[in-house]
């Protein structure tokens, strides 16, 4: 498909566990990125790719996290010794060009920890 | 730091109504504004941004930098606005990250 897909698209995880979700972009977008959207909240950045460069991690929330995107294509977000404050839909998004301009968004990894 | 408030939760209005999705922010630059909007079963799309100044589906959303807000009119509501909308902010100059608001779910009554 030309959207932007990410799988799985449901995960239920008990907690201590080990995560790892992915995204696979819209082919030739230069940026990614992952948000995370609680119930009842508007997405949260986490963290920002340009290609392979992992330019902003910011937003992630712990050491935890981790997010990588080795040939500047597809993601994953990986999350380690999950908690239930994980529990959230992750939403990856790509875009044509390098500063945030449309973003194209998957529709979302859905974590629920147990 | 920058802040998107979307005061109402939840706005339900009759078909044919006039529609004001209201997004106040708080940032002391020049941002990039913007309006996402998510149907029922779909994924999170942009609807408009302030530097376009067009009009989508019959949307329009003026940035007000002295009242610092960027709400979305519609004059005439249509079943099919029915979504939630999110308001975005983007601070420019070579910033990443959008900062979105909680969102409004928008309710069209038949």
């Amino acid at each position: 498909g030309a959207g932007v897909s990410q799988s799985p698209r449901y995960k239920v995880a008990k907690r201590g566990q080990d995560v790892a979700l992915r995204c696979d972009p819209i082919s030739g977008h230069v940026s990614l990125f992952w948000y995370q959207q609680a119930l009842g909240q508007g997405p949260e950045f986490l963290t920002y790719f340009q290609n392979e460069a992992q330019l902003d991690k910011s937003g992630l929330p712990s050491d935890r996290f981790f997010a990588e995107r080795p040939e500047g294509s597809v993601s994953t977000l990986k999350i380690q010794r999950t908690q239930q404050e994980d529990s959230a839909v992750y939403l990856c998004a790509s875009s044509l060009v390098v500063l945030t301009g449309e973003l194209f968004f998957g529709e979302g990894s859905r974590l629920t920890v147990l | 730091a920058q802040r998107v408030t979307q005061p109402e939760k939840l706005l339900s209005v009759f078909k044919g109504a006039p529609v004001e999705l209201k997004c106040n922010y708080s940032y002391s630059g020049s941002p990039e504004l913007f309006w996402y909007v998510q149907y029922s079963r779909q994924r999170l799309q942009l609807l408009l941004r302030h530097i376009s100044r067009e009009s989508i589906k019959g949307f329009t959303a003026d940035l007000n930098k002295g009242e610092t807000s960027f709400h979305l009119k519609k004059p005439f509501a249509q079943e099919e606005d029915s979504a939630m909308y999110y308001c975005a902010l983007n601070s420019g100059a070579g910033s990443y990250q959008l900062t979105f608001g909680k969102g409004t779910k928008l309710s069209v009554i038949p």
